[in-house]
């Protein structure tokens, strides 16, 4: 079965600093792969996802991800965070042998300090 | 347009009590899923429909949990003779077809006492 890791469960930053958060998951097949966020108090919303094509995908507020398949990892990364972007941030993975569930990652605590 | 809804959006139950949760996916979405959130566990997947089937069980932790799904719409997910271990926030998401994003809905969280 796969699985996906992400390896910074908490990160603090100050405005304006960059941020890059590290996912990495298990499966040699094809996979489409997710970026969601949860911000306090409300669901989880997709931040940008990858089904195929370019590998370098852009999101919604600025964010973007890379899949690098020989790394089996899709990390999301924002030049330039804002203390709005305080939020838990999960990766998750649909692999072609799953059906279409979705499994995620054990999520990152964002907290920006304006 | 309108997201998906979950009602309710707490329920406290005594252990040993039998739980409903109700999902209203978006309208026109064939594909719907049950995942819970807690501390412990994370984010894990309980079941998917397609339609009103369910081809895929295979995340349901016991025989005491069952979903069904009628009209291709709503979908309610039963929890018989509540434990402890069972609260957690149910989520319920939907999607246009299998291959698409998932929407997810606010949750329910349940606490059982």
């Amino acid at each position: 079965a796969q699985s996906v890791s992400q390896h910074n469960h908490h990160v603090i930053l100050s405005e304006a600093a960059s941020l890059e958060l590290g996912c990495n998951y298990s499966y040699g097949g094809t996979v489409n792969l997710f970026w969601y966020v949860q911000y306090p108090g409300q669901h989880l919303q997709l931040l940008l996802k990858y089904f195929s094509g370019d590998p370098l995908v852009k999101g919604i507020k600025g964010f973007e991800a890379e899949f690098i398949k020989s790394k089996f990892s899709f990390n999301l990364r924002k030049p330039s965070v804002q203390w709005s972007d305080t939020a838990e941030y999960f990766c998750a993975v649909n692999a072609d042998n799953a059906g279409n569930m979705l499994t995620f990652g054990g999520g990152t605590r964002l907290m920006v300090k304006p | 347009g309108a997201g998906v809804s979950q009602s309710p959006s707490n329920k406290v139950t005594e252990k040993g009590k039998d739980v409903e949760l109700r999902c209203d996916p978006i309208s026109g979405h064939t594909a719907l899923y049950w995942y819970r959130q807690s501390l412990g566990q994370g984010l894990e997947f309980l079941i998917y429909f397609q339609g009103n089937s369910a081809p895929d069980k295979s995340g349901l932790p016991s025989d005491r949990f069952s979903a069904e799904r009628t009209g291709g719409s709503v979908s309610t997910l039963t929890i018989q003779r509540t434990q402890q271990e069972d609260s957690a926030v149910y989520l319920c998401a939907s999607s246009p077809s299998r291959e698409d994003e998932q929407y997810f809905g606010p949750g329910t969280r349940l606490t059982v006492t």
